[in-house]
């Protein structure tokens, strides 16, 4: 399995709703990662787990909180979200992100979240 | 042709010629690249990668090449066919195992 998985594909969320992002992978991976993507705009890094701990914060509002229960599940919690948080979420998996090795990230197809 | 402006950069080419991409990265002691194609609706693919104790890597039909004097990537597409048509982001690694992405270039093939 070389794949990351990520569901829903869609989601429509109020901004008082709450909701999860989920991530599935099997390949090993021992890290993992969220990005956001605006259109037209590159991803932008959210969250790094390596090893199951949480090892980047890009400075995310509170809004977001992610979670990894295991090394092959990474979820994403979503509360009180502006409309401006809609996007497309992405998450990956890497190996190792060991300091001076390769890092390939495979990535999931993203889910498109929508928030009104 | 290339355009840059407020918009993602455009490069527009006809089947069967070679593209050439380029991105500029921002972190002198950045130690390994990508390069990732995403299509519409899809999530970023892994093209090809390249350390920096390296200026050139090869792989079918796409060549990466860096120079890390001037901090310039640049990746080169054989032969470009419709299906290579996506945008394009180089992305760097920095320190804690970081991939921060550039801001990419929508290649556009005309058959």
């Amino acid at each position: 399995d070389t794949e990351v998985t990520q569901t829903p594909k869609h989601l429509v969320m109020g901004m008082t709703n709450k909701k999860s992002l989920k991530c599935e992978q099997h390949m090993g991976h021992r890290a993992m990662y969220w990005y956001k993507q605006k259109a037209k705009k590159p991803p932008e890094l959210m969250f790094v787990y390596s090893y199951e701990k949480l090892s980047i914060n890009e400075s995310v509002p509170s809004r977001f909180s992610p979670e990894c229960p295991n090394s092959s599940l990474l979820n994403l919690h979503l509360h009180a979200l502006q409309p401006e948080d809609s996007a497309l979420y992405l998450c990956a998996s890497s190996q190792d992100p060991a300091p001076g090795g390769a890092n390939v990230l495979t990535f999931g197809a993203g889910s498109r979240l929508t928030v009104l | 042709g290339e355009s840059v402006g407020l918009h993602l950069p455009t490069l527009s080419v006809q089947e069967g010629d070679n593209s050439i991409i380029n991105c500029a990265y921002s972190n002198s002691a950045s130690d390994y690249f990508i390069w990732y194609k995403q299509e519409s609706g899809k999530g970023p693919q892994f093209i090809i990668d390249i350390r920096s104790n390296m200026d050139k890597r090869q792989g079918q039909r796409v060549t990466v090449l860096l120079n890390k004097t001037v901090k310039h990537l640049s990746l080169q597409i054989a032969a470009t066919q419709p299906g290579d048509s996506a945008v394009y982001f180089c992305a760097e690694k920095w320190q804690g195992g970081k991939l921060i992405f550039g801001q990419g270039t929508e290649l556009s093939v005309k058959p």
